[in-house]
Order: C-alpha cells, then structure tokens, then sequence
C-alpha cells in the first residue's frame, strides 16, 4: 500500500521532444506529490510538486498533471533539453508516527535527451 | 541558496566496523532524515527525526542503527557493526516544519563497505 510505481524505467528523448514520466500509487494518504531530479553523484533536488487538490501544475517547461480518481500522476518535459538528462523520481509523501513527513519514492527513471 | 552538507563523500569500511556519517542540516530546518539508495535502486527511507527524538524508522532501521543530533548543528548517522549490504548511498535531508511539502537533500555519503 505504501508503493509508488513508476514507468518507463528508462526514456530516449530527442532535444526538442516531450519526455513523459508516469507514477502510479495505492494508499490514499499521501498527500502530497513531488518529483525529485537527480544526477550522477547528487542528492535527489526537489523539481515540482503538487497537491491531490489540484489537477494540474506547470512550472516553465515542467507540468505534473494529476488524477485522483485514477491515482495517478505524471511529469511532462516539454521541449526537452540535453541538460535534462538524469534520473527522475516520483514521490508521495505520507504523515509518519510522530507528525513528520515520509517521502515514498518510485524506481526512477533514467532520462536521455540525444541533441 | 542554503545546502544541506554531508561529510565524508565517499567512505570504505571493513565489514564489522563502526562508521559514523555526518550532515549538517539547514540551521532553521527543524525536522532532519536519513535515506538510503542501493546502487541502481530507489531512494528509501531510513529514519526521521524531531526535537531530539526518533519520529519514525523503517524496517531496515534496526539495531544497528542509530542517530544523534549531538551539538545543535550536526545530525549523524551511526552504524554498530557494517555488513556488506549497508553499501549504498546514504542522504540526509531536513525540512523547515511540520508539513512543509518539501525536503532538502545534500549529495550523500558513498558508503562502501568491504
């Protein structure tokens, strides 16, 4: 229940193209929905995130879009660009013992922008 | 911008042997975290903390494991006894409040252990 399923386990994107990244997860009390980038070598860096209030979140070239009734959400890179190459991950974020906030993340996705 | 530091980056240890990693969170972060990611594999959570205590560990925080947050600043992750399959790489993050929608991790300690 505590699951966040991700696909596509790897993307090959040209430059220019949409890189779409899917998630998928069970428990209803998550509660919050973000998207981590990360590369070689380097914490996971929070990129956007949304609230199940909301179907939908855009931030420059990168928009979450959300469905609760379908308990699933997904990333969009529009014009996608070399310099986005990395891993991404979804995540869900639940309230633990003690009031603090656990993170539920996915496999990730390996992301490859050819130029 | 404010960065969560960890210290060492990359540390080998011989199976059985005690290793202590360190961070320092952001000074006005209130609550901190460890989590862990096996080469390859997802982010995974270890453990969190607030007000000097334990919130919450997962299952693979038994007793070897243990934190402190020992003067004020630092925020340390300490394991007893490291057996082969503690090699992955560990990140502490911290986050301003309760319900703050949002961490901030540093870049992780390599932990290989040998």
């Amino acid at each position: 229940q505590q699951q966040v399923k991700q696909s596509p386990q790897s993307l090959i994107v040209q430059k220019g193209g949409i890189s779409i990244i899917n998630c998928a997860y069970e428990n209803t009390a998550f509660d919050y929905f973000p998207w981590y980038q990360q590369f070689p070598g380097k914490g996971p860096a929070l990129l956007i995130a949304i609230r199940p209030d909301v179907s939908e979140k855009k931030e420059g070239r990168f928009t979450i879009s959300f469905n609760k009734s379908a308990k699933q959400f997904s990333l969009h890179i529009m014009d996608s660009q070399p310099g986005d190459s990395a891993t991404y991950f979804c995540a869900a974020s639940v309230q633990g013992q003690g009031g603090s906030e656990k993170l539920v993340f996915g496999k990730g996705t390996k992301l490859t922008v050819n130029p | 911008e404010p960065e969560v530091t960890q210290t060492p980056s990359h540390q080998v240890t011989q199976m059985g042997q005690e290793v202590i990693l360190r961070c320092v969170p952001i000074s006005n972060h209130l609550y901190f975290y460890w989590y862990r990611q096996i080469l390859g594999q997802k982010v995974e959570f270890l453990v969190s903390f607030y007000n000097n205590e334990i919130s919450e560990k997962s299952e693979i925080f038994d007793d070897q494991f243990s934190v402190e947050r020992p003067d004020g600043s630092n925020f340390t992750l300490k394991i007893r006894s490291t057996k082969l399959e503690d090699s992955a790489m560990y990140f502490c993050a911290s986050s301003r409040t309760l319900n703050n929608y949002g961490y901030t991790f540093g870049s992780g300690t390599r932990l290989t252990v040998v």
